[in-house]
């Protein structure tokens, strides 16, 4: 079955770069998207299709892919950012997919 | 805006039944593919469903096919979950979902709670 890896955690200072990675196998040929969700709320997309950011969302994030790996990064990371953040990615045909186990972003 | 409001959570025993639904507005609910994501307490995300513009096609998540169905009423603009069978793993708080571009899920209601208990 398919999966998607992520660290269980990444702690950066304020103003760090934090990068957090996903890990699948079919990165090469399937996007990537990366979710947002912080404590008691629902979960908000902050990359979608690899690297694109929807309207709304900090140029700080950015993402990119390369072979099996996807990463997201958060340049000059702020107390704000403080969030679980979660992989996705759809299995083949489309409208169905897998989510990373997530990574716990702690900035302090 | 987007507006996706979840309905109908609580406590249910094991083996029992429960459904869920989502109301939608603010977008053309006809249009678009959606889904239903859950969350174990303390656990990550976990896809569970999608349904096609029309109603004619379903995806299911392993752990809950033969249970749990999708269904919807574009007239209405509503988004359905009837589970059955219901286990203490399906504990959880489930967001429905609008999907966008057969991919990704660009809108989330704010979610509602089912706990199964014995």
């Amino acid at each position: 079955s398919y999966e998607l890896t992520q660290p269980p955690s990444v702690s950066v200072s304020p103003g760090q770069t934090a990068r957090i990675t996903c890990s699948g196998d079919e990165f090469p040929t399937k996007l990537a998207y990366w979710y947002q969700q912080k404590s008691g709320q629902a979960p908000v997309l902050v990359i979608y299709e690899d690297y694109k950011r929807p309207s709304g969302i900090p140029e700080r994030f950015s993402a990119s892919t390369s072979g099996t790996m996807a990463t997201l990064t958060v340049s000059g990371a702020q107390v704000d950012d403080e969030a679980d953040y979660y992989c996705y990615s759809t299995k083949s045909g489309g409208n169905e997919g897998v989510f990373g186990g997530g990574t716990k972003l702690t900035v302090l | 805006e987007v507006q996706l409001v979840e309905s109908g959570g609580g406590v249910v025993q094991t083996g029992g039944s429960r459904r869920l639904s989502c109301e939608a507005s603010e977008f053309t609910f006809g249009n678009y593919w959606m889904t239903w994501v859950r969350q174990a307490p303390g656990k990550g995300l976990e896809w569970v469903a999608s349904i096609k513009e029309d109603g004619s096609e379903q995806k299911y998540v392993g752990s809950v096919r033969g249970r749990f169905t999708i269904s919807r009423d574009n007239a209405k603009n509503s988004l359905y979950l009837q589970m059955d069978s219901l286990r203490a793993e399906d504990t959880g708080v489930y967001y429905c979902a609008r999907v966008k571009a057969a991919a990704h899920m660009d809108y989330w209601g704010q979610g509602a709670l089912v706990t199964v208990s014995s």
